[in-house]
């Protein structure tokens, strides 16, 4: 149980264009979803909060005009980054919260590699 | 804000020895989540063990144990009889317990761990 996917899993495009990053729960819902990102050999880092039904919330220096995100249903959120430039290339990873229970555990995606050129 | 230190940025043993990766944080919050995930070549973020800060008792899941001091607010991982599959980054992370949501993640640097054959 607790599987979580992401699509694309790597992406190249050019400077200027906008790319989507689609995470889903495939076998439970999750009220909340996280973005992360992180950068070659180091950690992770919250880029925001995604509630389903409500908007975001960013963390401090992340621009949430630059980065859009939507959680349209409980099984669903994505994340777009919009007129990507060079220095937006980082390997994003999304995560899905399982509360059912009392768990309270975050399960996360494959992870989406972004090269902009 | 809370922060997550990982002191050691590379560890090796042998095959079938047993490991200590060690993991403080520091915090304000009185009700939290800790956990340790294991991020292999793939990069997928795989939970290895979760600790409830209310709970005394330390967490175990087959090989992997950790010792929670919460007054010193130290959360170490054991891994005991070491296999090659768990050469890997392992992250510590900490989580705030809210009321109704949900937060996000705060890793640590990361222990680059090698099992040697």
């Amino acid at each position: 149980g607790a599987v979580v996917s992401q699509h694309p899993s790597r992406v190249i495009c050019k400077s200027g264009t906008s790319v989507k990053i689609e995470c889903r729960s495939l076998d439970f819902q999750a009220t909340t979803m996280f973005w992360y990102r992180q950068f070659p050999k180091q950690s992770l880092m919250l880029m925001a909060t995604s509630n389903e039904g409500s908007k975001a919330t960013y963390e401090q220096g992340v621009e949430k005009d630059k980065f859009l995100i939507n959680h349209a249903s409980l099984t669903l959120s994505t994340l777009t980054v919009t007129s990507a430039h060079p220095e937006d290339s980082s390997f994003y990873i999304c995560s899905a919260r399982d509360g059912a229970g009392g768990l309270d555990t975050q399960y996360f995606g494959p992870g989406t590699r972004l090269t902009v050129l | 804000a809370q922060t997550v230190t990982q002191s050691q940025p590379e560890m090796s043993v042998q095959e079938a020895e047993t490991v200590t990766l060690s993991c403080t944080y520091d915090t304000s919050e009185s009700n939290y989540y800790l956990f340790w995930y294991k991020q292999p070549p793939s990069r997928q973020m795989i939970l290895v063990i979760r600790q409830e800060a209310y709970k005394q008792q330390n967490a175990t899941e087959n090989r992997f144990s950790v010792n929670f001091q919460k007054a010193a607010k130290s959360f170490s991982l054991k891994i005991s009889d070491s296999q090659l599959g768990d050469t890997a980054m392992y992250f510590c992370a900490f989580m705030k317990r809210s009321g109704g949501g949900a937060d996000g993640l705060t890793f640590g640097k990361g222990t680059h761990l090698i099992i040697q054959p």
